[in-house]
């Protein structure tokens, strides 16, 4: 079993829509949450991280993690085309010498 | 904000040639720099985990002979692709990483060996 699963879509959606991405994960060791956007042929860049369970808002994301039931969870609000990329869920432990991803999930918003 | 710099951004080499790939953590110190390799249409695969001051642990299957990793200083961490081969063709990234804080991604080098 994977550390952290992530279903690898391909998800497409309506623009406008609420967008839903998850992970779960297997390692209790696990702190820190991220969330990565992949745009074709370019580098990761991190979007959000949570610290421990809760939920973070910024814009139009948010992340939100419940540590009892090991379940990571992305929301994109009114989905825009320009969202159209591959996201990762990845997972951190608090010394912060294993980091974890998910396969990464494609997401198509169409016009 | 935090940055991980990483270099060069595409390279192209002749088989048989080393290539270098440089990370470096801007505004903080990683402690640990994560090695992954990208093939097209696929996920991140870790190759290695470097600690500042130690040797690099490798995923299975990653010859260390080949993929040379050096991380001297908390700021700099190193990658050298060893007599390259057109395999060896990927999408490099670097993420460095410290303890109570989430980890950065380089911005990744495209190595093309022909």
């Amino acid at each position: 079993q994977k550390e952290v699963e992530q279903d690898p879509g391909p998800l497409s959606v309506p623009e406008g829509a609420i967008v839903s991405l998850n992970c779960t994960y297997s390692n209790s060791a696990f702190q820190y949450f991220m969330w990565y956007r992949q745009y074709s042929r370019k580098g990761p860049e991190l979007l959000m991280y949570t610290y421990s369970s809760g939920n973070k808002e910024d814009g139009r994301f948010t992340a939100q993690v419940d540590k009892s039931s090991k379940y990571i969870s992305l929301f994109i609000r009114d989905s825009q085309p320009s969202d159209s990329a591959t996201y990762l869920c990845a997972a951190l432990t608090g010394g912060g010498n294993k980091l974890t991803f998910g396969t990464g999930t494609q997401l198509k918003v169409e016009l | 904000g935090a940055v991980v710099s990483q270099h060069p951004s595409r390279v192209i080499c002749k088989s048989g040639t080393s290539v270098k790939i440089e990370c470096r953590s801007l505004d903080f110190q990683a402690t640990t720099m994560f090695w992954y390799r990208q093939f097209p249409k696929q996920s991140l695969m870790l190759m290695a985990t470097s600690n500042e001051g130690s040797k690099a642990t490798y995923e299975q299957g990653v010859e260390k002979d080949k993929f040379l990793i050096n991380h001297a200083s908390l700021t700099l961490s190193t990658l050298t692709v060893t007599s390259a081969h057109p395999e060896d063709s990927s999408f490099y990234i670097c993420v460095g990483a410290q303890k109570n804080t989430e980890a950065f991604f380089g911005q990744g080098t495209r190595l093309t060996v022909v």
